[in-house]
Parts: structure tokens; sequence; C-alpha cells
């Protein structure tokens, strides 16, 4: 079974701080991990993936993650936060084996940004 | 290229009526999802789609709620007879055959009073 668990159900930081959102998953086999944000009003937006290619991922507005099997980490940082990220951050994870398969999610982190 | 979309975007029913949301994927897209976020936790897979066929229901929590597609376009979720457990916000998500990414719609609030 699949799972994804996301520490800090909240976190704020100062604009231009280094913003950093941890997530940990549980798979029995090789995982496609996602990291969706959800601003106010809106629907779902991916961010980034990893499917089994370069460990560091680029994505939008200048986040990235690195896949670390030996952790089961997938952390998602960016260098420099703006208060435009202000939003809700989930990290996401489904099977590698199967490209339709269903994605399972971690419960969420708010990003709060402090002027 | 329009995105997903899903009608309404927000339901105030009591308990015990009857509510139909409805979802239009990507056009071209033989994947289609359902999830549901109930408040304060993780989203949740309910079921999947593959053109007009139910590949995976497993997430569907009873038998109180009926997902159709009729013709693989698109695709409508009924609840019936509503309870307060039901309310959350309901997403639907869709996917082309070969890619594994999912393109998820601006959700469904539904609140049961």
């Amino acid at each position: 079974a699949q799972s994804v668990t996301q520490l800090g159900s909240h976190v704020s930081v100062s604009e231009g701080a280094l913003v950093l959102l941890r997530c940990n998953y549980s798979s029995s086999v090789p995982p496609y991990l996602f990291w969706y944000v959800q601003y106010p009003n809106q629907g779902l937006q991916l961010l980034l993936k990893y499917t089994s290619a370069a460990t560091l991922v680029k994505g939008i507005n200048d986040f990235e993650a690195e896949f670390k099997k030996s952790e089961t980490s997938f952390h998602l940082t960016k260098p420099s936060a703006h208060m435009s990220d202000a939003a809700e951050y989930f990290c996401a994870v489904s099977d590698e084996y199967s490209s339709a398969s269903k994605i399972i999610f971690g419960s969420g982190t708010r990003l709060s940004i402090r002027p | 290229e329009a995105g997903v979309t899903q009608f309404p975007s927000h339901s105030v029913i009591e308990k015990g009526q009857t509510v139909t949301l409805r979802c239009d994927p990507i056009s071209g897209h033989d994947n289609l999802y359902w999830y549901r976020r109930v408040m304060g936790k993780e989203i949740k897979f309910l079921l999947h789609f593959v053109k007009e066929s139910k590949q995976d229901e497993s997430g569907m929590p009873n038998n109180r709620f009926l997902a159709e597609r009729t013709g693989g376009t698109y695709s409508t979720l009924k609840v019936q007879p509503a309870e307060l457990e039901d309310s959350g916000v309901y997403f639907c998500a869709s996917s082309s055959y070969l890619k594994s990414e999912q393109y998820f719609g601006p959700g469904t609030r539904l609140t049961v009073t």
C-alpha cells in the first residue's frame, strides 16, 4: 500500500526566505511522486513530478524537490518566498507501474508568507 | 484548450436530499477520476473511469454514491440521499491514455445541512 505523510499542516515564512515543505512517502513499488498546489478558490495545479528520471526535479515558479530513496522523502523547496506563494501544497504518490493509477495525497500544508 | 470543468461550483442541500455533480474532462482524455476532500482531511480517491467503464471504484464510500460516464465524455456523481458527512469538496481530474499527469478541475463544494 502507498501512503504520504506531510510534516506540518501550516508553515509560515518571511518573504524572501527559504521555503521547505516536508514529505515522506511509503510505497512497495517504485513510485511516481508529485507536488500539487491549490491557490485560494482554484483547483489543484501540478507543481512538479518525479517519474524515476533525475532525482532533483524542477517545477514551476522556481520550486524544486529532491527524491531521496534512502530517506523515502520528497521535500519541496524554493530559495526565496514570494507573497504569491501563499497557498496549500499537497504531496502525492501513485504507482509507477500503472500510467493511469489513482493518486494518493498527503493531508496538505498551508503555506503563509509574512511581509 | 479548455481545462477540466465542474458544475456546480457550490451546492447547499439538506440531509436526505439528492445532489448530482457534473464533470467535463479535457477533450480526448479517456481517464476520468473523482476525488473528495472532507473538511480538514486529505484528498481521497473515489473512482476511476476509462472511457465509459469503471476501472477502479474502490474509494466509493457506500451505495449512496453513484457515478456514471455515459458515452465516455462527461461524468456525473450522484449522492442519494445525502448525509452530513458527505460535505466536502469533490474534485474531478482527467488524463490521456498515455500520460500519468492528471489535470484537476476547480472542485464542487458540497454542504449538507
